[in-house]
């Protein structure tokens, strides 16, 4: 049973710290998306990945964030440096172009 | 602007009856998909059914259909024979043209014993 897996599960962390969260997508999906859920904005895209070059981080606050996948197993998002605001749960979902989106199950960040 | 709408911010029903969770949405593309996704307690997104805009015919799986009214630009997600494990949050998204998921501000359905 194929599964988009992310880590850590729940993450805390203190303001100004660095924060990565980790992405293995599905194998053999070439497309990788970033969420954000919060519950003042609900789901938002950041970015996402084709083939694992960006394609869209126009939803990503580019001073502090950064997403890249270093080979197409892994997918990451970085927080530099973490503020509160950022607290939020954060989903990577997989999938083939124009196909169904796969989520896996989040990291729930909190930035005290 | 493209937009999913989720009018219904809570729901409850009886076990085993029917409830029906409404969607709707603006968009100028002719070509798109529109998905139903699943957020029980454990915060995982689950797929629950998928419409693709260019099909006339309602997607259907086991319990769950949709109304697609592609004029009135619809989506409503039907639950029949009703569990208590269907009690989550339920959204409606679409890719309106891209690959990039709109979502609407969700349902909470909860499943009465």
């Amino acid at each position: 049973d194929a599964r988009v897996t992310q880590t850590p599960r729940d993450k805390v962390t203190e303001m100004g710290q660095e924060v990565t969260m980790r992405c293995q997508p599905i194998l053999g999906h070439n497309t990788v998306f970033w969420y954000r859920q919060t519950m003042m904005q609900g789901l938002e895209l950041l970015a996402y990945f084709r083939n694992r070059a960006p394609l869209d981080d126009s939803g990503m606050p580019k001073d502090r964030f950064s997403a890249e996948m270093p080979d197409a197993t892994l997918a990451t998002l970085k927080i530099q440096p973490s503020e509160p605001r950022d607290s939020a749960v954060y989903f990577c979902a997989s999938g083939l172009v124009g196909q169904t989106q796969y989520f896996g199950p989040g990291t729930r960040l909190t930035v005290l | 602007a493209q937009t999913v709408t989720q009018s219904q911010p809570e729901m409850s029903v009886q076990e085993a009856e029917t409830v029906t969770l409404s969607c709707t949405y603006d968009t100028s593309e002719s070509n798109y998909y529109l998905f139903w996704y699943k957020q029980p307690p454990s915060r995982q997104m689950i797929l629950v059914i998928r419409q693709e805009a260019y099909k006339q015919q309602n997607a259907t799986e086991n319990r769950f259909s949709v109304n697609f009214q592609k004029a009135a630009k619809s989506f409503s997600l039907k639950i029949s024979d009703s569990q208590l494990g269907d009690t989550a949050m339920y959204f409606c998204a679409s890719s309106f043209g891209n690959e990039k998921l709109t979502f609407g501000t969700g349902t909470r359905l909860t499943i009465i014993p």
